[in-house]
Formats: C-alpha cells, structure tokens, sequence
C-alpha cells in the first residue's frame, strides 16, 4: 500500500463546476499536509498548505481529517485554468522537509 | 538565479551509458532535494543535502546512483550504468531551511528529462 493514496482521475467537469479531490495517509506520525499543482510537463507548485482547522484560499478549500487520515481539496467555480495534476503531499515527521507525494489527481475543466 | 535550474533539460542516452544531471538551487539555499517523477507517478524522494552533506540518501534506489553537493550549492546527481528503467524526470528542489521551523516551501526546478534506450 503506498504512503500516499489518490484517485488519479481524471476528473471531467465543466467551467463553473465545484469539484473535491480526497487523500489518504497511512503513516499517523505524518506532520504538516500539502496540496501541490502540476501543469503537464511542469514542476510541481505548491498550491496550499493543509492546517488542522481547515484553510481556506479564494476558491480553494483544504481540510484535513487527522483521526481518519485525510485530506481534500475543494475547488469552487472551476476555471479553465484549474486544468492540471493536484498533488498530495505529507511531510514525514522528521528533522526536514522530506515529503511524500501521491501520485496526483488529474483534472480537466472543459468549457 | 530567481529559480532553481537544472541542466539538461533532457537527456537521451544508451542502456550502459554514463549519465549526470546537475541542479543549480535559488542563491542561499542550503536545503537541496532530489527527486524522481516517473510517468504517471508522483515525485519519489532521492537524496537530501543540508549544506555539502547528504544528510538522507534513503530514496536512493541502488548503488548505480550517486549525488555530490561539494560546496554547498550545485549538486551533481551521478547514474552509472543506465538502465531503461532509469527513466524519469529527475526533479531538484531547494528550500532555505532543512529542518522544520514553519512551512518551508519547496521550490523545483523544470526537471531533467533522462530516456534510456
């Protein structure tokens, strides 16, 4: 079982659409929490870290689950430009930021 | 420079071959990661440098691969032997602090795309 688990999609929606990607962990030492973006043949970007009480930032929701090992993000009013690879990613708890990542979830926004 | 640069940006090389990637990270840096990304997969962790010392080399998948950093700044990842398994985009990453003090944003270069024939 990998450390970090994701649907890899696609997920198909069109503009406008509120769309969720779901995360699990398995490894309850984990630390801090992260989605990333990755555009096709791009690196990968942090899009937002993943606080305890849930974070919020413009159309983007992240919320983490710690007793149930999972994390998700929220996408409101979907954007062409919300098209790309979301990465979930959990920071072991060592002395450094060694973290792990999914294996992405893929989503596409059609006009 | 602004970003973390890596060279070359791809690399087409022969089962056997010898082959090294280089990471330039932001200026001041001393956290330096390696990563690899293969296809459809998320980044797998490689190798952490704190300053000229690779203070993880867990990820590191056998003894083919190698990764200096002598001065603190570039870092060279080594393959020796290639395989067509090594095929990957080799991603780099730096951040300004190694250990956790706060969210430390890791920041990648574009990858270094390595094809074994």
């Amino acid at each position: 079982r990998k450390e970090v688990e994701q649907d890899p999609g696609p997920f198909n929606v069109p503009e406008g659409a509120t769309v969720a990607f779901n995360c699990t962990y398995s490894n309850s030492a984990s630390q801090s929490f992260f989605w990333y973006r990755q555009d096709c043949r791009k690196e990968p970007k942090l899009l937002m870290s993943v606080y305890s009480s849930g974070n919020e930032d413009g159309r983007f929701t992240a919320q983490l689950n710690r007793a149930s090992q999972y994390i998700s993000l929220l996408i409101r009013d979907s954007k062409l430009s919300d098209s790309a690879t979301y990465l979930c990613v959990v920071k072991r708890n060592t002395g450094f930021q060694k973290l792990v990542f999914g294996t992405g979830t893929r989503l596409l926004v059609s006009p | 420079g602004a970003g973390v640069s890596q060279t070359p940006s791809n690399k087409v090389t022969e089962k056997g071959k010898y082959v090294e990637l280089r990471c330039d990270p932001i200026s001041g840096h001393t956290a330096l990661y390696w990563y690899r990304q293969s296809l459809g997969q998320g980044p797998e962790f490689l190798i952490y440098f704190q300053g000229t010392g690779a203070a993880d080399d867990s990820g590191l998948p056998n003894d083919r691969f190698f990764a200096v950093r002598p001065e603190g700044s570039v870092s060279t990842l080594k393959i020796q032997r290639t395989e067509r398994g090594d095929s990957a985009v080799y991603l780099c990453a730096s951040s300004s602090k190694g250990q956790d003090s706060g969210a430390n944003v890791l920041t990648f270069g574009a990858g270094s795309r390595l094809t074994v024939l």
